[in-house]
Order: structure tokens, then C-alpha cells, then sequence
């Protein structure tokens, strides 16, 4: 099992381009997340998807869009991108409930917006 | 802004010392989480620890929880090289959103 596999591993754009980042589980998730992480600071989240067809925002969800294509994939877009999103994107994959809710990580995706 | 907030920002031991590092959060929690981050790398979990439980351990890991302070901590005993990492307290309150401190990183040297 490959757990959580995100693409690409890392990625320069040039402000106002857009991409996609991809995720993958094959661990049977319900839950997925997609986090970011700012140089010496800890995991905001960005959007999360309870379950295949739903979404929500987190903490931090301007100027990113998600979708939750299908139990095993969560993609996060960014329409036009901005220096301030260059960051280390973390993909979560997770099972939900009151006494669980570990949450196995992908290895990131390093962004950097000129 | 965050849940969690761990202290110290940062540690340096010797090796075979023990290291602890706390959490403090704000709302009342299903449950709380600690991940290790090693550099460059995403996070492992480490041990997850309910809201009615004290004390919990996994190997040499000890985590405790005072849901009347609000606060967790986690002790790494005879700390090795390879504990040198990032640890983050993550929490769970009611819902779904798994939510992070900005971690304390941890520095073991030989």
C-alpha cells in the first residue's frame, strides 16, 4: 500500500498561474484533508471533505478551490496563484469518530509563487 | 487562530535525557493527537489520547491529559539522535476539523 501519495513533489509557478495539486489514498478513508505549512509554524487546514461528495472550508480557504472526485482522491486548485501561498500542502487522509480520528500524511508538495 | 499551543518552541537535550513539551488548548475536545515531523517530511502520529482517559503510553512515550486545564504533555524518555524532530499536539473538537499547534522542535544531540 502506497498510503497518501501527493503530486507533484514540488512546483514553481509564476503569480496568477493556476495548477492543481493531486492526492491519493488507498487506505479506504472517509475523511481527507488538505493542510498548509508556513516555515517554522504548525498545519493550518484548508479545506477537509467528511466524505466523498462533501466539503468544507477550514481555517484558511481563500483563493483555493477542492474536489472530492471519489472516495480515494482529493484534488486542492489554486485559480490564480499569490506569493503568499507558497507553502508546504500536506494531504491527510483520516478515519472519523468520537474516540478516532488518526490522521496519516502525505510526504507534501513544495509550492513557490514568483 | 490555533487550537493547540505547545511549549517550549524548542529543546535541546543530550541524548539519553528525557524531553517533555506541552499542549494547551481552548475548547473542550473528543480527543487529542501528538504527530512527530521529521525535516522535509510529512507527519507520523504518535499517539492519540481520549478525552476521559489521564495517561496513556507507547513504548518510551507518555502522554498525559488534564481536561480541567485544558493541556496535554508528552515525555520522551532516554532520548535517542533519531527523536530529533517536530511535534505537534493536534485536537479534536466536536466535528470533523483535526486542528494543529505550531509544534515544538526538538533537538537530541549525541
Amino acid at each position: 500500500n502506497a498510503g497518501v501519495t501527493q503530486t507533484p513533489k514540488f512546483q514553481v509557478l509564476k503569480t496568477g498561474q493556476s495548477m492543481t495539486l493531486q492526492c491519493a489514498q488507498d487506505m479506504n478513508h472517509n475523511s481527507m484533508y488538505w493542510y498548509r505549512q508556513d516555515p517554522g509554524m504548525g498545519l493550518r487546514l484548508i479545506y477537509y471533505s467528511a466524505s466523498e461528495g462533501t466539503t468544507d472550508k477550514g481555517e484558511v480557504p481563500n483563493g483555493y478551490n477542492v474536489s472530492r472526485l471519489n472516495k480515494r482522491e482529493f484534488s486542492l486548485r489554486l485559480e490564480s496563484a499569490a506569493p503568499s501561498q507558497t507553502s508546504v500542502y500536506f494531504c491527510a487522509g483520516g478515519r472519523q469518530g468520537r474516540y478516532t480520528g488518526e490522521l496519516f500524511f502525505g510526504e507534501g508538495s513544495r509550492l513557490t509563487v514568483l | 487562530s490555533q487550537q493547540g499551543e505547545e511549549d517550549p518552541q524548542a529543546l535541546s537535550i543530550q541524548e539519553g535525557e528525557n524531553a517533555t513539551m506541552n499542549c494547551s488548548y481552548k475548547t473542550s475536545i473528543n480527543n487529542l493527537q501528538w504527530y512527530r515531523q521529521n525535516s522535509g517530511r510529512g507527519l507520523v502520529h504518535l499517539i492519540l489520547i481520549r478525552s476521559n482517559e489521564r495517561e496513556k503510553h507507547s513504548g518510551r512515550l507518555r502522554v498525559t491529559l488534564d481536561t480541567s486545564k485544558k493541556s496535554s504533555s508528552l515525555l520522551i524518555t532516554a532520548s535517542r539522535a533519531a527523536d530529533t524532530a517536530s511535534y505537534f499536539c493536534a485536537t479534536r473538537p466536536a466535528g470533523n476539523k483535526l486542528t494543529f499547534g505550531g509544534g515544538t522542535r526538538v533537538l537530541v544531540k549525541p
